[in-house]
């Protein structure tokens, strides 16, 4: 069965200190992993999709990372506007996604 | 372009009662998907479209069913609601022919309580 781990639950930032957010999967066949974005009361927006192990894609403060068993997302010099729920996704060869419970992220000022 | 809505927002519903809730996005985009988010239990698929006219069965679809009779909308039917329904349900949609993209864009969710 597809499972989808990410860890920690909850991490609590100052602003401006750095941290990583990890998503551990193991699929039978992935097709790509997704990383979304999800504030209280709204559903989850998009932030990045990655494809093969070694990939990499940035925005603004983040930058997300993808290996053969799992995916970071770090986070550089957060600012309070970064607080959040980060979800992950694996689509397997059905173009279903798993979904993980999400690391909710509280940045201090 | 207002993406993916949802209606209703929120909703009460006594145990029995059956509803509808109604999901469109103006995207053309080809494949729509009804999950539901429980608190640390992450994003459930219940049920999803490939396409106008077709259904398929998720993660959890026991007592739900689903339409798509128009390539636009998505409608997720409870027919007899039970407290264990109670959840936050999502909609959302994604794969347009003509620009070929995997990524999901979901709704503003339904928040439904059944007491």
């Amino acid at each position: 069965e597809d499972q989808v781990t990410q860890s920690p639950e909850a991490l609590r930032l100052q602003e401006g200190e750095s941290s990583s957010l990890n998503c551990s999967y193991t699929v039978s066949g992935l097709r790509g992993l997704f990383w979304y974005r999800q504030d209280p009361g709204k559903g989850p927006e998009f932030l990045f999709t990655l494809y093969s192990a070694g990939e990499e894609k940035e925005k603004e403060r983040l930058k997300a990372t993808l290996t053969k068993k799992e995916s970071f997302l770090h986070i550089t010099a957060p600012k309070p506007e970064d607080s959040a729920t980060y979800l992950c996704a694996v689509q397997t060869n059905d173009y279903k996604l798993s979904f993980g419970a999400g690391t909710t992220v509280t940045v201090r000022a | 372009n207002a993406g993916v809505t949802q209606t209703p927002k929120f909703r009460v519903l006594k145990t029995g009662q059956s509803m509808t809730l109604l999901c469109a996005q103006d995207m053309n985009h080809e494949y729509m998907y009804w999950y539901r988010q429980d608190p640390g239990m992450g994003l459930r698929l219940i049920h999803y479209s490939v396409g106008e006219g077709t259904t398929a069965k998720g993660e959890v679809p026991d007592g739900y069913n689903v339409s798509r009779l128009k390539k636009q909308n998505f409608l997720l039917g409870l027919e007899s609601a039970a407290p264990s329904q109670t959840s936050v349900y999502f909609c959302a949609s994604s794969f347009e022919l003509a620009d070929p993209q995997e990524t999901q864009y979901f709704g503003p969710g339904t928040r439904l309580l059944v007491l």
